[in-house]
This record gives C-alpha cells, sequence and structure tokens, in this order.
C-alpha cells in the first residue's frame, strides 16, 4: 500500500460546484499533512496546512481525521483557476520527509 | 524575486551519457532537495542536503549523484543516464532546519524535464 494514496480523478465540474478530494495514508507519512496545487507543467506550490482541528483559508477547507487515517481538502464556489492538480502530501519520520501522493486532477468548466 | 532557480529546463540526453541538473536558490535556506515526478508515482525524493556541507539519500538516490556546493547551490548528477531516469525534475528548498511541520515551506524550483533515449 501506497504511503499516501489519492483518487486521480479528474474529477469535471462546474463553475460554483462544491468538490472535495479524499486522501489516505499509512502510519509511516502521519506527523503533519499538507495539500499543494500544481498547475500544468509546473512546479507544486503549498495551498494549505492540515491541522488536526481543520482550518480554512477563504473557499478552501481541510480537514483532518486521525482515526480513519484520511485527510479532505473541500473546494467551495469552484473557479476555473481552481483546475489543477491537488497533491497530498505527509511527513515521515525521517528529516523533513515529505510523502506525495499522486495527485487529484480537478476541472472546473463553465 | 528568483526564489529556486533550476537548469536546463529541457534536456534529452543519450543512454550512457552523463549531464548535471544545477539548482540555486536565493533565499538563504539551510536545506536543499531534489525530487523527481513520474506519472501517477506522485514526487519522490532522491536527495537531500540538511544544510551546508551536507547530503544525505532519499527514497530513489540509485544512479545520482548530489553536490551541495555552497549554501545556495545544489547539484543533482546522472553518471550514465538511463531511460528510467526519464523524469521531471525538482530542486526545492526550505528554511529551517529540521521542521517543515512547523511551517516552514517547501519551495520548489520550475522544474527540469529530462528524456534519456
Amino acid at each position: 500500500r501506497k504511503e499516501v494514496e489519492q483518487d486521480p480523478g479528474p474529477f469535471n465540474v462546474p463553475e460554483g460546484a462544491t468538490v472535495a478530494f479524499n486522501c489516505t495514508y499509512s502510519n509511516s507519512a502521519s506527523q503533519s499533512f499538507f495539500w499543494y496545487r500544481q498547475d500544468c507543467r509546473k512546479e507544486p506550490k503549498l495551498l494549505m496546512s492540515v491541522y488536526s482541528s481543520g482550518n480554512e483559508d477563504g473557499r478552501f477547507t481541510a480537514q483532518l481525521n486521525r482515526a480513519s487515517q484520511y485527510i479532505s481538502l473541500l473546494i467551495r464556489d469552484s473557479k476555473l483557476s481552481d483546475s489543477a492538480t491537488y497533491l497530498c502530501v505527509g511527513i515521515s519520520g525521517g528529516y523533513n520527509k515529505l510523502i506525495f501522493g499522486a495527485g487529484t486532477r480537478l476541472a472546473v468548466h463553465p | 524575486n528568483a526564489g529556486v532557480t533550476q537548469t536546463p529546463k529541457f534536456q534529452v540526453l543519450k543512454t550512457g551519457q552523463s549531464m548535471t541538473l544545477q539548482c540555486a536558490q536565493d533565499m538563504n535556506h539551510n536545506s536543499m532537495y531534489w525530487y523527481r515526478q513520474d506519472p501517477g508515482m506522485g514526487l519522490r525524493l532522491i536527495y537531500y542536503s540538511a544544510s551546508e556541507g551536507t547530503t544525505d539519500k532519499g527514497e530513489v538516490p540509485n544512479g545520482y549523484n548530489v553536490s551541495r556546493l555552497n549554501k545556495r547551490e545544489f547539484s543533482l548528477r546522472l553518471e550514465s543516464a538511463a531511460p528510467s531516469q526519464t523524469s521531471v525534475y525538482f530542486c526545492a528548498s526550505s528554511e529551517g532546519v529540521g521542521d517543515i511541520s512547523s511551517g516552514n515551506t517547501i519551495y520548489f524550483g520550475e522544474g527540469s524535464w529530462l528524456t534519456v533515449v
């Protein structure tokens, strides 16, 4: 089993829709979690950190469920500019060792 | 406002050739990393350098060598390229010595597309 697993998608949604991605993780990648965004042929960029209590940044909400070992990202009121691949990232016990999921692709259409 | 700069952006190599990917950061970060990204695999850590003068293997180090030339620069060398090394390579850096979870963001370069034929 991969340490961090994501549904590859693509998720095709209309503008204004609410979409949610889940990511599951194994114990080895369980220290801290992040969501990164990666545009086509670009580098990953940090979208938000994921805290146990959940956190919100504008239209984006991240939740961590340690009991079920999954992380979620909710995007409300989707924009065309949200079209990208969203990478779920955990940290292993090693030094700053980020464990990346393969990514979930989101396509928002008019 | 360069951040992390990688060169070259694109390269085609023949099997057995060698090459070096260059990376430099201007954020005075202590830690630097090399990742590769393959379809369906996610980014995987090749090597990292916690601080100037130190380097350590990551998840997939075979076939690669690295040099932390100074605090700014961290190069990745392929001594004898193989088709399995066809990938997108990302250099990255982070500020803190040891703790991304405390909020030290990791910053990526724009990537280097390498094809080995």
